[in-house]
């Protein structure tokens, strides 16, 4: 099945910092990326939809200049946090949506990102 | 918007079937899609009903009906491995909005 990778798979950094997650696509080509963001026991909030070549469609009260997202080519999307806090220490994980044969809808996820900001 | 309903929690013995059903209210409905997701762990895919119906992958079974807003997932011959939890998402052409999940706890 398709692959999507996902760097880093961890980090910790100082409150202040910015910190960029890669989402790739190894074996195929995504026009549609979504990240997510996931607190514990909790389900896939959407943050944005990442459309290769055009801007980034963010969600309700997510903040667009705090969470900035690229997605330069088919098979790379990247979310940069700006300026971290504590309050931004979660799980964001990257999905590659795939409509497939019969009007399949899948989408590949990355292993995650466990952010901590300290 | 988009809502969906899955119970939060569900415990099954080892070998039994479980149901996990998930309702929905959306607009541009496209599909109702299962994911699995143990603890610290990414969702995997595993189904997409389009159509009312039956599909059937190996132990996993999912069901739509779009009359009803409803749908479900079928897991039979349970393993302790099942253990994790379930979404149910709902497609529409924009995005794909997940439920709370449903977290199954196999027994032995």
């Amino acid at each position: 099945g398709a692959v999507v990778s996902q760097h880093p798979s961890w980090v910790i950094c100082k409150s202040g910092t910015s910190v960029k997650i890669e989402c790739r696509s190894l074996d195929f080509q995504a026009t549609t990326m979504f990240w997510y963001r996931q607190f514990p026991k909790q389900s896939l909030m959407l943050m944005a939809t990442s459309n290769e070549g055009s801007k980034a469609t963010y969600e309700q009260g997510v903040e667009k200049d705090k969470f900035l997202i690229n997605h330069a080519s088919l098979t790379l999307s990247t979310l940069t946090v700006t300026s971290a806090h504590p309050e931004d220490s979660s799980f964001y994980i990257c999905s590659a949506r795939v409509w497939g044969q019969g009007s399949t809808d899948t989408q590949y996820f990355g292993p995650g990102t466990r952010l901590t900001v300290l | 918007g988009q809502s969906l309903e899955q119970p939060s929690e569900v415990t099954a013995v080892e070998g039994a079937i479980v149901q996990i059903n998930c309702t929905y209210q959306t607009s541009g409905f496209y599909g109702l899609s299962w994911y699995q997701q143990h603890d610290g762990g990414a969702p995997t895919f595993l189904s997409y009903n389009a159509l009312d119906g039956l599909e059937e992958t190996g132990r996993f079974s999912s069901f739509l009906s779009r009359s009803d807003s409803y749908g479900y997932l079928l897991l039979q011959e349970l393993q302790m491995k099942d253990s994790a939890s379930y979404f149910c998402a709902v497609s529409i052409y924009q995005k794909v909005t997940f439920g709370i999940g449903t977290k199954l706890q196999v027994i032995p």
